[in-house]
């Protein structure tokens, strides 16, 4: 079974500098998706990126960007010039993409951000 | 296009009663996925529906838990004579295709259990 692992639950970040949250997950299988999941106190869950683990280019979504590193099982998440709307819980998410039907989606425990003014 | 409707949002109900949580997809999606969060934690797969059939119920607790999907309406979480674990945010996500990688959330609804 796969696994996802945050082993940071709580980070910080002054307004306007960069943070890097970490993540690492377990998979015998080869191909999958990657994604984060940012958890505002709304509680709404919004993707906030995702990586398709056969491209090796890294994903960005203008301020966000990920490091994904396959051969470590890494995939973590970069905050550039973070904002105080940044702050929420986020999660990481990894999804088979084998030919199973309809695979559900394995979230890490999450990571807590603070952005301080 | 309407994002994934959940309600109600917040439930109360006391130890023994019945909760039924509802859950409509984005327009177009025919595959329904339901998670748990437990406070502090990440989301728990519960079940993953199509219209009409359950795909995969392996994150479903034996007892006590069902869920539906009909040919019209909304998905339904159904808990039977809850208790106080049964607190917790309870989230629907849907897609389009089984195969497409991104499932989209709802907003959840919380129970509380008294």
């Amino acid at each position: 079974a796969q696994t996802v692992t945050q082993s940071q639950p709580e980070m910080s970040v002054q307004e306007a500098e960069t943070v890097t949250l970490s993540c690492t997950y377990d998979t015998s299988e080869s191909d999958y998706y990657l994604f984060w999941y940012k958890q505002p106190p709304s509680r709404q869950m919004i993707l906030v990126i995702r990586q398709e683990a056969y491209k090796q280019q890294n994903a960005t979504e203008n301020r966000f960007s990920v490091n994904f590193q396959k051969a470590a099982k890494s995939f973590s998440l970069k905050i550039s010039d973070s904002q105080l709307g940044d702050a929420a819980m986020y999660f990481c998410a990894y999804r088979s993409a084998m030919d199973n039907y309809g695979q559900n989606f394995v979230f890490g425990p999450g990571t807590r951000l603070s952005v301080l003014p | 296009n309407a994002g994934v409707m959940q309600n109600p949002r917040h439930l109360v109900r006391r130890r023994g009663q019945e909760a039924r949580l509802r859950c409509s997809p984005m327009k177009g999606h025919s595959h329904v996925y339901w998670y748990r969060q437990l406070p502090e934690e990440g989301l728990k797969f519960m079940v993953y529906l199509q219209k009409e059939n359950i795909i995969d119920e392996s994150g479903m607790p034996k007892e006590r838990f069902s869920a539906e999907f009909p040919k019209e309406g909304p998905s339904i979480l159904r808990i039977q004579q809850v208790v106080r674990g049964d607190s917790a945010a309870y989230f629907c996500a849907s897609s389009d295709s089984p195969y497409q990688e991104t499932q989209y959330f709802g907003p959840g609804t919380r129970l509380l259990v008294l």
